[in-house]
C-alpha cells in the first residue's frame, strides 16, 4: 500500500490567495483527519470525517478554512483567503475502525508545508 | 495552560544511553496515552499506546502512565542513532480527538 498521499508537498503563496491541499487516504480506511503542525502549538486536529461525513470541525480556526470529502478516496482542505499566520505543515491521516477497544492507529501522510508570504 | 505539556528539548544522548521522555497533562478524563515518533520532514507514526495507568513494554521501548500524577513517560533502552527523531505524546478521552504534545526532539550521538 502506498500509504496516505498528500499533495502538494510544498506550497508557497501570497497573502490573500486561495490554497487547496489534497489527501488520498489508505484504501478501506473509514476515518480521515486533517491536522496542522507548528512549532508553537504542536500538532492540532482541525477536522475529521467518518465515512465521508464531517464529524467534528471544532478545530477549524475560522471561516477561512473549509474541508470536504466528496468520496472515500479523496479529501481537500481549502484556505481562502490565506494569511501569513496559516504557514504551517498540514497533515492528513486516516484510520480504520476495527473495534475491540484501544485507539485505532492513525496513519499520517508526509504533510504539505505551506508558506504564506 | 495547555492540556498536554511536553519539553521541546533538544535532548542529546550518547549511543547506548537510556532515554526518558515525559509529558504532563491536566485532563483527568484522558484514557488512552500514545507515543508517536516523527522523523524530520515526515508524518508521525504510532510507537505504542497504553490504556489507563501502568507500564507497557515493546522491545527497547517502555511506556509508563501515572494517572494520579497526570504524568506519562517513554523510556528507550540502548538508544541508537536511528532513534533520533521528535517524539510526540498524545492522549484522548476514548474518542477520535487526540490531543498532542508539542514534541521532544531527541538526538542520539554515535
Amino acid at each position: 500500500d502506498a500509504g496516505v498521499i498528500q499533495s502538494p508537498r510544498h506550497e508557497v503563496t501570497e497573502m490573500g490567495q486561495e490554497v487547496t491541499l489534497r489527501c488520498k487516504p489508505i484504501s478501506g480506511h473509514d476515518y480521515l483527519f486533517w491536522y496542522r503542525q507548528t512549532m508553537m502549538r504542536g500538532l492540532e486536529l482541525l477536522i475529521y470525517f467518518n465515512n465521508n461525513v464531517p464529524i467534528d470541525d471544532s478545530g477549524m480556526p475560522e471561516d477561512r478554512f473549509s474541508a470536504k470529502m466528496p468520496n472515500a478516496s479523496f479529501s481537500t482542505l481549502k484556505i481562502q483567503p490565506s494569511e501569513p499566520r496559516d504557514s504551517a505543515v498540514y497533515f492528513c491521516a486516516s484510520s480504520l475502525n476495527i473495534g475491540g477497544g484501544g485507539p485505532d492507529t492513525q496513519y499520517f501522510g508526509p504533510g504539505t508545508r505551506l508558506t504564506v508570504l | 495552560q495547555k492540556e498536554v505539556e511536553q519539553d521541546p528539548g533538544p535532548l542529546s544522548v550518547p549511543e547506548g544511553a537510556i532515554v526518558s521522555l515525559n509529558c504532563t497533562y491536566s485532563n483527568s478524563a484522558f484514557q488512552y496515552f500514545m507515543w508517536y515518533r516523527q522523523y524530520s520532514r515526515k508524518g508521525p507514526e504510532l510507537l505504542m499506546y497504553t490504556y489507563s495507568s501502568g507500564n507497557k513494554e515493546d522491545g527497547r521501548f517502555t511506556a509508563q502512565v501515572d494517572k494520579s500524577s497526570k504524568y506519562i513517560s517513554l523510556f528507550i533502552r540502548d538508544s541508537q542513532p536511528s532513534d533520533s527523531a521528535t517524539y510526540l505524546c498524545a492522549m484522548n478521552e476514548g474518542t477520535y480527538k487526540y490531543i498532542f504534545g508539542t514534541g521532544t526532539r531527541l538526538k542520539v550521538l554515535a
